[in-house]
């Protein structure tokens, strides 16, 4: 089967501009991560969804991130009034939770990721 | 809070020669531990994982790694590295309960020379 797929896979765009970035998760996945890779680091969490809530948004860094999983399956990542400092690869990974708790148990697949360059 | 160091930004080994890529942890109980791979244009790859019991963890493509508790670690190996494992790898620890996320190293890059 299809693994999570993010896209675009690239995105350049001027500061102060609004982007979207799409993810659509394994089939089947009710759990959802967005995380953020700027260069030279590790992922840094943003924000999990388990169904069509947004479980825990504690990552996400101001009010200008925004994200949106209104059926269950395909997310949206939205940042407004981009800033220079967004720029990095945005990460979307899924994984299934049995009983719908979702845990770190549960093993997370990645998609390839979206670079965001924000000039 | 919970942290992961990878103390090494940049290793290269010789084709066929042994690796070992370090990592420690902070956190209050016993974590949930991964490592990933991530090769140029590719998504994350889990190689291993450990959650309890045996201490030594294998993984695929001939990787393992030994979870230390008295020293907080959890350091990856390989007998034998290929060329083909040039990529970067990312420790990660997840903590018990629900919903959490992954907190990940900085992550160290493996260059193989021949």
């Amino acid at each position: 089967g299809a693994g999570v797929s993010q896209t675009p896979s690239n995105k350049v765009t001027e500061k102060g501009k609004y982007v979207e970035l799409r993810c659509d998760p394994i089939s089947g996945h009710t759990a959802l991560y967005w995380y953020r890779q700027s260069l030279g680091q590790g992922p840094e969490f943003l924000i999990y969804f388990q169904g069509t809530g947004a479980a825990d948004d504690s990552g996400l860094p101001n009010d200008r991130f925004f994200a949106v999983r209104p059926e269950g399956s395909v997310s949206t990542l939205k940042i407004q009034r981009t800033e220079r400092g967004d720029s990095a690869v945005y990460l979307c990974a899924s994984s299934f939770s049995p009983g719908g708790g979702g845990s770190a148990y549960n093993e997370q697949f990645f998609g390839p990721g979206t670079r965001l360059t924000v000039l | 809070a919970q942290s992961v160091t990878q103390p090494d930004i940049h290793i290269t080994v010789s084709e066929g020669a042994s690796l070992e890529l370090r990592c420690n942890y902070s956190y209050g109980a016993t974590p949930y531990l991964f490592w990933y791979v991530q090769s140029p244009g590719q998504g994350l790859q889990l190689l291993l994982k450990y959650f309890s019991g045996d201490t030594l963890v294998q993984g695929i493509k001939g990787f393992e790694a030994e979870f230390k508790r008295s020293q907080s670690s959890f350091n990856l190996r390989k007998p034998s590295v290929h060329w083909s494992d040039a990529a970067e790898y990312f420790c990660a620890v997840g903590a018990h309960g629900a919903g959490t996320a992954l907190i990940f190293g900085k992550g160290t890059t493996l260059s193989v020379s021949s």
